[in-house]
This record gives structure tokens, sequence and C-alpha cells, in this order.
């Protein structure tokens, strides 16, 4: 079956980077395009970023835009997000998800702490 | 792009009908959303997408007590013989072609009673 697995969370002071990464499973990642989206504490849910299936087009939301990066390697069947100058609005929870139509399959989640 | 209004709250009693509402904004009412349940500590689960004509295709192992229709710029999710398991936040969202973003509504937190 899907399988999304996030990892490379943490705490995280401000101005620094992170990279989050997510290995996908059970079927064929690179026919799909896929998302980060996040969860601030308490908060609803908030898009992030988009990866085209073949990697050729990346969009971001305004929040994010020239401080994260999203790419993905097909041979590895793993998608990542490059987080730089982070902020204390960047703490959330850090999902991956499956687009297909819409968001069928998500992952559950890696937490970013960005804290002094 | 497109804007998704979602209640903040509803209710509705052990095996009763609750019909939750997405709302896209003015110009928008064409669009498809999907409905995604979040329980309590655990991560969104894709429900079903959605189309203006009413139409939907619900996910993997979703309880046939959860369907979705439409009406002009209206989006339902309707769950009949409510569960106590039901009780969750309910988040629609849409992918806006124009902007190649993804929007999400404020998400409407359902207690069964």
């Amino acid at each position: 079956q899907v399988q999304l697995v996030e990892s490379g969370g943490g705490v995280v002071q401000p101005g620094r980077s992170l990279r989050l990464s997510c290995a996908a499973s059970g079927f064929t990642f690179s026919s799909y395009g896929m998302h980060w989206v996040r969860q601030a504490p308490d908060k609803g849910l908030e898009w992030v970023a988009v990866t085209w299936n073949d990697g050729s087009k990346e969009y971001y939301a305004h929040s994010v835009k020239g401080r994260f990066t999203i790419s993905r390697d097909n041979s590895k069947n793993t998608m990542y997000l490059q987080m730089n100058s982070l902020r204390a609005e960047d703490t959330a929870l850090y999902y991956c998800v499956r687009h297909s139509g819409s968001f069928d399959n998500w992952g559950q989640g890696t937490l970013v702490t960005v804290s002094s | 792009q497109p804007v998704l209004t979602q209640s903040s709250s509803a209710s509705a009693s052990l095996g009763s009908s609750v019909k939750l509402t997405c709302t896209l904004s003015s110009g928008h009412s064409n669009y498809i959303i999907g409905w995604h349940q979040q329980q309590p500590g655990k991560a969104p689960r894709y429900l079903m997408k959605l189309e203006g004509s009413g139409s939907y295709n619900k996910g993997t192992g979703v309880p046939d007590r959860f369907s979705g229709s439409s009406s002009g710029a209206d989006r339902y999710l309707t769950i009949s013989n409510v569960q106590s398991e039901d009780e969750a936040d309910y988040y629609c969202e849409t992918w806006d072609s124009n902007t190649q973003n993804v929007v999400f509504g404020g998400g409407t937190k359902l207690t069964v009673l």
C-alpha cells in the first residue's frame, strides 16, 4: 500500500537551515505530483509547495517563496524540502502528500520547531 | 485565487446526520475540491474529491456513511449515522491552476454529542 514517511524534523535556531525528506513506497513515485503541507500547533492546514511528477516544475506558497526549495529524486523515490532562513512562524508539523486529482495520501508528518 | 469558507464548528448527535459546507469564492464556483478528515492527534486522511456537478470519488476505505454533493459554489460533505470516531476536524482544499497554488479552508470542528 502507499506509504509516505517524513524525516528530518527537529529543533533549529532562527535563521538556520533544515532539510526534510519524504520516502515514498507502494506506488510509482515518478507518476505523481508531490506536495508539502504544514500545520502550526493548534492551527489549520497550510499548503507549502509542490513538485511536478518529473521535477520539471515547482511552486511555492508566498510565505516560503525564496526561502524553501522543494525537490525530488525519482531514482530514490524521495522528495525533499530544503528550508533556509527559518523563522519562528515556520514551526509546524510538515506533511508529505501525494496528489492525484486531490491530496489522496498523507504521511504522518515530521515536526519542525524554530526556537532560540 | 479562490477562497474556501467553512464554518468553524458543527455538532451532531450519535446516529444522526450532519452536512458540512465548504463555499468557494465568487468566480470559482466550478472548482473541484477535496475533503479531508483529521482526527485528534492524527494526520489528515483523504475522504473524497468532489466536483461542481456533485459527482464524487471517495478514498480507499472511506465508509459509505460519507457522501458529497454540490450546489453552485457550495460543496457539501454529509455524514450519515454519525459515529463517535467521526469527531474530527474537516478541511476542504482546492488547486488553483491559475496561480498553481493550493488553498485550504479554515476547517470545521465536528463534535459528536
